[in-house]
């Protein structure tokens, strides 16, 4: 089945450092990716999203791309800020699973002055 | 309502005890979804509703679980007999067929 694997955590970066949280799944066909993020006390909130192969997401300053070959869709960060800290959360929807996603287990990051 | 809705936030409960959990949706959002989250774990599907069609249960740990929905509107999610392995937070998500879910804050559920 469709499964999706993030890397261990807990991040510890100060600000203005290159974050990268790896993430790597296995599906049939051609799923659709994507991270969430959940800031303290909130619900979790898509952050941005890829839906074929080589596309590349982004918002917020965040980047990700699809890449089939070695199944990943890693996020990215030029210059990491403070409000940044959060837990992110790689996701997948499969070809034939419908609306349903499958999350990875959620890397927390935490942002230091 | 601006976004989706869970209540009560917090729930400590005795081992056996039933509890019910209440998710309202966004309005007119049709797909409405339960996650479950244990601590230091990944979201794991419990249960999807998409408007009139029967739910998807595939995700419900044993029969203890269950989880109605009427129309679009409210759904809850009961739990029989709590086990302390039951303890985690409980998620809800609504959405419209295709696009991103909406989370909810969630129900942080503490079996005693």
């Amino acid at each position: 089945g469709d499964s999706v694997t993030q890397m261990e955590g807990p991040v510890t970066l100060s600000e203005e450092a290159f974050l990268t949280i790896n993430c790597t799944y296995t599906a049939t066909g051609y799923p659709s990716l994507f991270w969430y993020v959940q800031y303290p006390g909130e619900g979790l909130q898509l952050l941005l999203k890829a839906t074929k192969a080589d596309d590349k997401g982004s918002n917020k300053g965040f980047e990700a791309t699809y890449r089939k070959e070695t199944t990943s869709f890693h996020l990215e960060k030029g210059s990491v800020q403070v409000s940044d800290s959060a837990v992110y959360f790689c996701a997948l929807r499969g070809e034939t699973s419908g609306s349903r996603l499958t999350f990875g287990e959620g890397t927390q990051l935490t942002v230091n002055p | 309502g601006a976004g989706v809705s869970q209540s009560p936030s917090n729930k400590v409960t005795e081992k056996g005890k039933d509890v019910e959990l209440r998710c309202d949706p966004i309005s007119g959002h049709t797909a409405l979804y339960w996650y479950r989250q244990r601590l230091g774990q990944g979201l794991e599907f419990l249960i999807y509703f998409q408007g009139n069609s029967a739910p998807d249960k595939s995700g419900l740990p044993s029969d203890r679980f269950s989880a109605e929905r009427t129309g679009e509107s409210v759904s809850t999610l009961t739990i029989q007999r709590t086990q302390q392995e039951d303890s985690a937070v409980y998620l809800c998500a609504s959405s419209l067929v295709g696009y991103g879910y909406t989370f909810g804050s969630g129900t942080r559920l503490t079996v005693v």
